[in-house]
């Protein structure tokens, strides 16, 4: 069964923290991402990667990072937590272009 | 740039009546199109999606979607719905060669009332 874990359901973190999401998936796939999730805006995409080192900004990468030193990781940075940074944040990856992406089960994160 | 746009916020629907949610999208040739439906408290689902041929498209759970190049649209529809069907529903886009940005609309939440 494909599987895509985000490390975490829950997060509470301070503001300033720098918070770590972490992600890994078991299907050896090329493709990942990281959306965040909020009321009325959809999934909105964050960062993208589709091969290992390679990263690309999606359509909100303001105030966040990301890592992929591993085929089957992808790590989101929040390098200063903000309350505005408070979402559920969604994992995915796909094999390859018009493939079907799987989610994690996402991580809330609240920043206080 | 690429953006899809889901015009209904939310829409209620009686079980056993038809349900349409429609989908538009900006991109510069035909992208790759998918529906996903993420059930409460469950992960994103896919229902079906759109490679190229046939412009209706059979997916899960009795879903089906069509796609008109004339209007950029990939609108899902069906026939007769069920209760279980109570969720909120994400169109998305994909582009087809070197860009691998995977962008979806702001979700369409679907209520089935008895």
């Amino acid at each position: 069964d494909v599987k895509v874990t985000q490390s975490s359901r829950y997060l509470v973190k301070r503001t300033g923290e720098k918070v770590f999401l972490e992600c890994v998936q078991d299907m050896d796939h090329e493709n990942m991402f990281w959306y965040r999730q909020d009321p009325g805006l959809g999934l909105r995409l964050i960062y993208f990667s589709y091969d290992v080192k390679m990263k690309e900004k999606g359509d909100i990468p303001e105030g966040y990072s990301v890592s992929r030193e591993k085929k089957e990781r992808f790590s989101l940075i929040l390098e200063s937590a903000s309350t505005n940074q408070t979402s559920m944040y969604l994992c995915a990856s796909s094999s390859r272009l018009g493939t079907e992406a799987f989610f994690g089960q996402g991580t809330r994160l609240t920043v206080v | 740039a690429q953006s899809v746009t889901q015009p209904d916020i939310h829409i209620t629907v009686s079980e056993g009546a038809s349900l349409e949610l429609r989908c538009n999208y900006s991109y510069g040739a035909t992208p790759y199109l998918f529906w996903y439906v993420q059930s409460p408290g469950q992960g994103l689902q896919l229902l079906l999606k759109y490679f190229s041929g046939d412009t209706l498209v059979q997916g899960i759970k009795g879903f089906e979607a069509e796609f008109k190049r004339s209007q950029s649209s990939f609108n899902l529809r069906k026939p007769s719905v069920h209760w279980s069907d109570a969720a909120e529903y994400f169109c998305a886009v994909e582009g087809r060669s070197n860009d691998y940005k995977l962008s979806f609309g702001a979700g369409t939440t679907v209520t089935v009332r008895a």
